[in-house]
């Protein structure tokens, strides 16, 4: 079945670095892909998507490609800040009943 | 402003009490989801309904049972059965398989749920 692998965490980083949090995915067909954001003790907003093979998605700073030859669609930013300290769960959304299927989430601490 | 709200945000359960979780969305989707998500976890899927008065077991649906009167709510009630129902549950909707800008999930904020 559809599923989705994103790298574990914590991740750990200091202002103003790069980030990438690498997300591959397996479906049948041509799923949409998402990046949702979960600020402490709140429930998931959708960050970013792409609905097709080569768009990228972005918001915030943040970007991602929808890879389809490397099944992959990973989120970067170029220089992170302390308030993007959150979980990021990648998503994909393929089937007749069009559920979101969710990777294990990848915690990001940012420090001063 | 359409959205989807979640009450309570906190919930206090004693041992063998039946609790109910409210979830509200003005958002005219079709779908509603629950979900489960224990303290460092991912979410795990616990019911969905695709239409009202029609509904599926996710996952996690043992301890747990739901209902779609209207297309508006969909409430979850944590039962008795249910042996460790500590976590933070989440509603969802969406309008099922609607791709481009409108497509994907729209998230309550969450009812945490703690047993006493």
């Amino acid at each position: 079945g559809d599923s989705v692998t994103q790298m574990e965490g914590p991740v750990t980083l200091s202002e103003e670095a790069f980030l990438t949090i690498n997300c591959t995915y397996t479906a049948t067909g041509y799923p949409s892909l998402f990046w949702y954001v979960q600020y402490p003790g709140e429930g998931l907003q959708l960050l970013l998507k792409a609905t097709k093979a080569d768009d990228k998605g972005s918001n915030k700073g943040f970007e991602a490609t929808y890879r389809k030859e490397t099944t992959s669609f990973h989120l970067e930013k170029g220089s992170v800040q302390v308030s993007d300290s959150a979980v990021y769960f990648c998503a994909l959304m393929g089937g007749s009943q069009g559920n979101l299927i969710f990777g294990k989430g990848t915690k990001l601490s940012v420090k001063p | 402003d359409g959205g989807i709200t979640q009450s309570p945000k906190y919930l206090f359960r004693k041992e063998g009490q039946n609790v109910t979780l409210s979830c509200e969305q003005n958002l005219n989707h079709d779908a509603m989801y629950w979900y489960r998500q224990d303290p460092g976890q991912g979410l795990r899927l616990i019911y969905y309904s695709q239409i009202v008065n029609d509904f599926q077991k996710g996952d996690i649906a043992e301890g747990y049972s739901v209902s779609r009167e209207k297309k508006e709510s969909f409430p979850l009630t944590v039962t008795s059965a249910q042996k460790n129902p500590t976590a933070f549950y989440l509603c969802a909707s969406t309008i099922p398989g609607l791709r481009g800008p409108l497509g994907g999930y729209t998230f309550g904020s969450g009812t945490r749920l703690t047993v006493v």
